[in-house]
């Protein structure tokens, strides 16, 4: 199992370009979350997807849309960049197995940086 | 307000010595506890984590945390440090899309 993967690993953008974070999970879990890593202030939640077909806004959700596109993928989009959106950005899947209910599988991240 | 709270920014303790990292919390309920590392250019892994029963929970990598609910923390131990161990460390409580994050401790090891 490849467990989380997330694609590209970096990416430069001009302010007002837009791009797609694209993540997958092969671990057969309903639960992904997006999250964004920035110096001094862990992991905010951007958007999260409970189960296939449902998405929901987190803690800091603005300039951004979601599309979890089946099970396996849950993708990331920035339609107008901002310097304020230069980040790394985190995806997560949430395991539904007992015994490891809870835990979050973490992606390598996308290193994001917007001029 | 729910919140995790992490003291120490960074520290830096020598190859072979003891390591604590301290965690704090804030949560309504009954928390779930969780600790991850993160190596540079990584995403997280999960080093250990308490939902119920004994306080004293073991992970990966040599690691343990005890649950101290009457002082709402959760420090992760390690009784002898390797240079392997240089990361930084998250702690974070909550379950889901409601789980919140500390604002990490990054370890420095020396010779």
């Amino acid at each position: 199992n490849a467990g989380v993967t997330q694609t590209p690993k970096f990416q430069v953008l001009k302010t007002g370009q837009s791009m797609t974070l694209q993540c997958a999970q092969d671990m057969n879990h309903n639960s992904m979350y997006w999250y964004r890593q920035d110096p001094g202030m862990g992991l905010r939640l951007i958007y999260y997807s409970a189960s296939e077909g449902t998405t929901d806004k987190g803690e800091v959700p603005n300039g951004y849309n979601v599309s979890r596109l089946n099970k396996r993928e849950f993708s990331l989009r920035l339609e107008s960049a901002a310097p304020s959106q230069t980040s790394v950005y985190f995806c997560a899947s949430r395991s539904s197995r007992v015994g490891a209910e809870e835990t979050q599988y973490f992606g390598p991240g996308t290193r994001l940086l917007v001029l | 307000a729910q919140s995790v709270t992490q003291p120490d920014i960074h520290i830096t303790v020598s190859e072979g010595a003891s390591l604590e990292l301290r965690c704090n919390y804030s949560y309504g309920a009954t928390p779930y506890l969780f600790w991850y590392v993160q190596s540079p250019g990584q995403g997280l892994q999960l080093l250990l984590k308490y939902f119920s029963g004994d306080t004293l929970v073991q992970g990966i990598k040599g690691f343990e945390a005890e649950f101290k609910r009457s002082q709402s923390s959760f420090n992760l131990r390690k009784p002898s440090v390797h240079w392997s161990d240089a990361a930084e460390y998250f702690c974070a409580v909550g379950r889901g899309f409601k789980t919140i994050f500390g604002a990490g401790t990054r370890l420095f090891v020396k010779a």
